[in-house]
């Protein structure tokens, strides 16, 4: 059983440069999210899409798209990088309802120098 | 809106010690309460959560937490710590409305265990 798989594992990138991180899920969940983590400041909500075809913002768009054709995908796109950019983010995805739970994939380390 | 309050951002207990990590919530709307955990270079993954029903909730490795509505509480306890309970720990909440539910997470507390 996968869940959800997060490529690269870690990346260091070039400030300016384009990354977009991958993210697949294979258990069919509606919801899916992608969350930063630093230290200190826990997780943040960057997008999220409630289903196919649909995107929000979270609490920390700025600098990232996101993009859902489909259910088993969401990659994240970080369009022009800089280094407070430099994170481990995390996918995740739910089934539909607020009493459920996310799963997490296990994380790309990206660093922008 | 919705936020989740961690108290302590690092907790150290002795092995077999009682484990107690304090979590307040708020949130509009009746919420969901999620407990994870995180181990080193590790995603995260669920240890309990509140829906509805029975306020005292179980999960794995021997954790359980309170949902207590009049206090907005969530706290963590497990009775007896392991040195394998070394881990940070993610209160949450999910809440919103329509379909727009959004898990919301405090920053963490990471808890140390000496032998």
């Amino acid at each position: 059983i996968a869940g959800i798989t997060q490529a690269p594992t870690s990346q260091i990138l070039a400030a300016g440069r384009r990354m977009t991180l991958r993210c697949t899920q294979d258990m069919r969940h509606n919801a899916m999210y992608w969350y930063r983590q630093d230290l200190g400041l826990g997780l943040r909500l960057i997008h999220y899409s409630n289903t196919a075809g649909t995107t929000g913002k979270g609490e920390v768009p700025d600098g990232y798209s996101v993009s859902r054709a489909n259910t088993d995908d969401f990659p994240l796109t970080l369009a022009s990088a800089v280094p407070s950019q430099t994170s481990v983010y995390f996918c995740a995805s739910s089934a539909t309802g607020a009493n459920t739970e996310a799963f997490f994939g296990q994380g790309t380390r990206l660093t922008v120098v | 809106a919705q936020s989740v309050t961690q108290l302590g951002s690092h907790v150290s207990v002795s092995e077999g010690a009682l484990v107690l990590l304090r979590c307040n919530y708020s949130s509009s709307v009746p919420p969901y309460l999620f407990w994870y955990v995180q181990y080193p270079n590790q995603g995260l993954q669920l240890l309990l959560k509140y829906t509805t029903g029975a306020t005292l909730v179980k999960g794995i490795n021997g954790f359980e937490a309170e949902f207590k509505k009049s206090e907005t509480s969530f706290h963590l306890t497990k009775p007896s710590a392991h040195m394998s309970d070394a881990a940070e720990y993610f209160c949450a909440v999910k809440g919103g409305g329509g379909s727009n539910y959004k898990l919301t997470f405090g920053k963490g507390t990471l808890l140390t265990v000496n032998p």
